[in-house]
C-alpha cells in the first residue's frame, strides 16, 4: 500500500521556469492538499481539494495553481518560479474535510535559482 | 495565517531521558494532533486528542489537550534513538483546515 506518493523527490529550476509537482493517493481519500515547509515556519496550506472537482486557496497561494485530475490525482504547479518559492513541498490527503489525520507523502525539495 | 507556537524550539537529550514539549495558541481549537517527521521523509501522525482535558497515549509516547482548549502537550518517556526527528503540533477550529506549529526538533546526544 504505497498511501501518498509525490514526484519527483528533488528539483532544481531557474527563476522563471515552470513546473508541475504530482501527488497521487490509493486510500480512496476525498480531500487532498498541498502544503510548503519553510524552516521554522511550519507546514503552511498552499491549496486544498475538498472533494473531485473543488479546489480552494490555503494560506499561501499565490504563484501556484492546482489541478484535482480525479480523485486519485492532485497537481501543483508554479507557472514562473521564483527564489522565495524554494521550499519543501508535502501532499497529503485525507477521509475528512477537514484534514484531520491527514497522510502527508514524502516531500519534493525544490530549490530555485 | 494563524501560527501555532511551539515550545522549544529544538532539544538536546541524552538517551533514556524524559521529553516534554508544548504548544500554545491564543485561539481556542477543537481538535489537535501530534505528527513526527523523520529526516528526509514526510510528517506521520502520532496521536489525535478530540475533547479538552483529554490525556492520550500510545506506546511511550502521551499528550494530553489543554482544558482551556488553547494548547497541547506531548510527553516521550525514556527516549530511544528512534525518537530523533521533528515533532510538529497541528491544531483544527471548526470548518477550518489544519494550523501545524513551527516544530520541536529533537536530537539525542550518544
Amino acid at each position: 500500500n504505497a498511501g501518498v506518493t509525490q514526484t519527483p523527490k528533488f528539483q532544481v529550476l531557474k527563476t522563471g521556469q515552470s513546473m508541475t509537482l504530482q501527488c497521487a493517493q490509493d486510500m480512496n481519500h476525498n480531500s487532498m492538499y498541498w502544503y510548503r515547509q519553510d524552516p521554522g515556519m511550519g507546514l503552511r496550506l498552499i491549496y486544498y481539494s475538498a472533494s473531485e472537482g473543488t479546489t480552494d486557496k490555503g494560506e499561501v497561494p499565490n504563484g501556484y495553481n492546482v489541478s484535482r485530475l480525479n480523485k486519485r490525482e492532485f497537481s501543483l504547479r508554479l507557472e514562473s518560479a521564483a527564489p522565495s518559492q524554494t521550499s519543501v513541498y508535502f501532499c497529503a490527503s485525507s477521509d475528512f474535510q477537514d484534514s484531520t489525520e491527514a497522510f502527508f507523502g514524502q516531500g519534493t525539495r525544490l530549490t530555485v535559482v | 495565517g494563524q501560527q501555532l507556537n511551539q515550545s522549544p524550539q529544538s532539544m538536546f537529550i541524552q538517551e533514556g531521558e524524559d521529553v516534554s514539549m508544548n504548544c500554545t495558541s491564543s485561539s481556542i481549537f477543537n481538535t489537535w494532533l501530534w505528527y513526527k517527521q523523520d529526516p528526509g521523509e514526510g510528517p506521520v501522525l502520532l496521536i489525535a486528542l478530540y475533547k479538552a482535558g483529554e490525556l492520550t497515549s500510545n506506546g511511550r509516547l502521551t499528550a494530553q489537550f489543554g482544558i482551556t482548549r488553547k494548547d497541547s502537550f506531548l510527553n516521550i518517556s525514556a527516549s530511544i534513538p528512534s525518537d530523533v526527528g521533528i515533532y510538529f503540533c497541528a491544531g483544527q477550529r471548526s470548518n477550518e483546515k489544519l494550523t501545524f506549529g513551527t516544530g520541536t526538533r529533537l536530537t539525542i546526544i550518544p
